[in-house]
């Protein structure tokens, strides 16, 4: 059973600047969630997607924004990138939205915007 | 007042300790509770899950949920070196929507 993997695993932007970060989902999970994590922070809930729809957002400007592919894969796209976006970006995915399916997190991919 | 409060520690305890890892939340539409363990550069681990108030034990760890008191425990017996590492509490409420605490630095000194 292959985990959560993300790509790339480091990325330098300047300010102003577009972004994608992508993520698979662990073998047999259908929903996918992003977070944001600056240093020394806890996980802040950007959105979820749930067989390729949005199922929940945080709040998170409109610049941030998703997509998830038929194959469950899932793209985080941040536009005018600012200061404040330099942090860890990790992806969750869990075979569905009941109370009881448990996230599986990536290693995460940290951006460092300039 | 944020959703969830962490005391972020740093936390040092020696081998063989109990610790206690505890978070409090505002917001009765939690339902669902967490704990997390997180390597420095790595992404979070689920240790634990609960809904309901009460005691959950898994091996030399020891959930705990308090409802009334808004309030949520994480116990670990007889700590080693490699418990070593930042804690998170989580929880998700009934909007679909999921919420950390900042996380608790633990060093368990051998």
């Amino acid at each position: 059973e292959t985990g959560v993997t993300q790509s790339p695993t480091h990325l330098i932007k300047t300010r102003g600047q577009q972004v994608t970060l992508r993520c698979s989902s662990q073998s047999g999970h259908n929903t996918v969630s992003w977070y944001q994590q600056a240093l020394g922070q806890g996980p802040q809930f950007i959105f979820q997607y749930y067989r390729e729809e949005e199922n929940g957002r945080g709040n998170f400007p409109p610049r941030f924004s998703g997509l998830q592919f038929p194959n469950y894969s899932s793209e985080l796209n941040v536009n005018a990138l600012e200061l404040d976006d330099s942090a860890l970006y990790l992806c969750a995915s869990s075979g569905g939205v009941r109370t009881t399916d448990t996230q599986y997190f990536g290693p995460g991919t940290r951006l460092t915007v300039l | 007042q944020k959703e969830v409060e962490q005391d972020p520690g740093p936390l040092s305890v020696p081998e063989g300790a109990i610790v206690s890892l505890n978070c409090t939340y505002s917001n009765s539409a939690f339902q669902y509770f967490m704990w997390y363990r997180q390597y420095s550069r790595k992404g979070p681990e689920l240790l634990m899950y609960t809904y309901s108030s009460g005691n959950k034990e898994d091996g030399r760890f020891t959930a705990q949920v308090d409802k009334s008191s808004k309030y949520i425990s994480l116990f670990i017996r007889d700590s080693q070196p490699s418990d070593s590492a930042t804690y998170l509490c989580a929880m998700r409420n009934t909007g679909n929507q999921f919420y950390f605490g900042t996380g608790t630095s633990l060093t368990v000194i051998p």
